[in-house]
């Protein structure tokens, strides 16, 4: 079946420092979509990605999506504490099943 | 307000007393879903329904069983809990499956099975 694989599961950074979170799929996705779970809370709607080769930004952070769309990746510049949280990725595939990667929980050190 | 809500948001229960978690939403979404988060696994798809009177199953369906005889309601049944059952749910609603729309999650409901 379809998996979605996200690196790393943990990531520590001092407050200023960039992150980044991967997810590579076993097949090629129709689109993915990428979520924010603060602690203690429920994932939030963040975006979607649907175009091969596609590139979002909102704000501080950027999506990409894989020319092959089968990988993706969430980029933040210049953490801040409000960043801390678990970021997932969930991909779509061919029979519209969205698949969770196990996600990345990142902390900020202030 | 659009939301899923979810109730109870704690349960402690001990083993083989069967439980119910309600989950509604307001948004007249086709396509609802169960999942269940555990440490260093994510979020695991429990069941799913496309809409009323429509369900199947989705990763890690053991033990549970839902309905779906309304469209705004999904709720989640633990038969007989067993402490492997012990986790954060959460239900999440969305428009049909095949249109390419985010979930939207419920506050979670944290059970302990003793």
């Amino acid at each position: 079946g379809q998996q979605v694989m996200q690196i790393p599961q943990y990531q520590h950074v001092q407050e200023g420092e960039d992150f980044t979170t991967y997810c590579n799929s076993s097949t090629t996705l129709s689109n993915i979509q990428w979520y924010k779970q603060r602690p203690g809370g429920h994932p939030v709607f963040l975006i979607q990605l649907v175009k091969s080769g596609e590139v979002k930004k909102q704000k501080r952070l950027t999506f990409q999506f894989g020319e092959a769309k089968k990988n993706s990746s969430l980029h933040i510049t210049a953490t801040q504490t409000t960043d801390v949280g678990t970021y997932f990725c969930a991909g779509r595939g061919s029979n519209y099943k969205l698949t969770f990667g196990k996600g990345t929980l990142l902390t900020v050190n202030p | 307000e659009a939301q899923v809500t979810q109730n109870p948001r704690y349960l402690i229960t001990v083993t083989g007393k069967k439980l119910t978690v309600t989950c509604s939403q307001n948004m007249n979404h086709e396509y609802m879903s169960w999942y269940r988060q555990d440490p260093g696994l994510g979020l695991r798809q429990i069941y799913y329904s496309m809409n009323v009177e429509v369900t199947d199953k989705g990763d890690v369906p053991e033990g549970y069983k839902v309905s779906r005889k309304e469209k705004r309601n999904f709720p989640l049944i633990l038969e007989s809990p067993s402490p492997n059952q012990t986790s954060l749910y959460f239900c999440a609603s969305s428009w049909g499956l095949n249109s390419n729309q985010p979930q939207h999650f419920g506050d979670g409901t944290r059970l302990s099975i003793l």
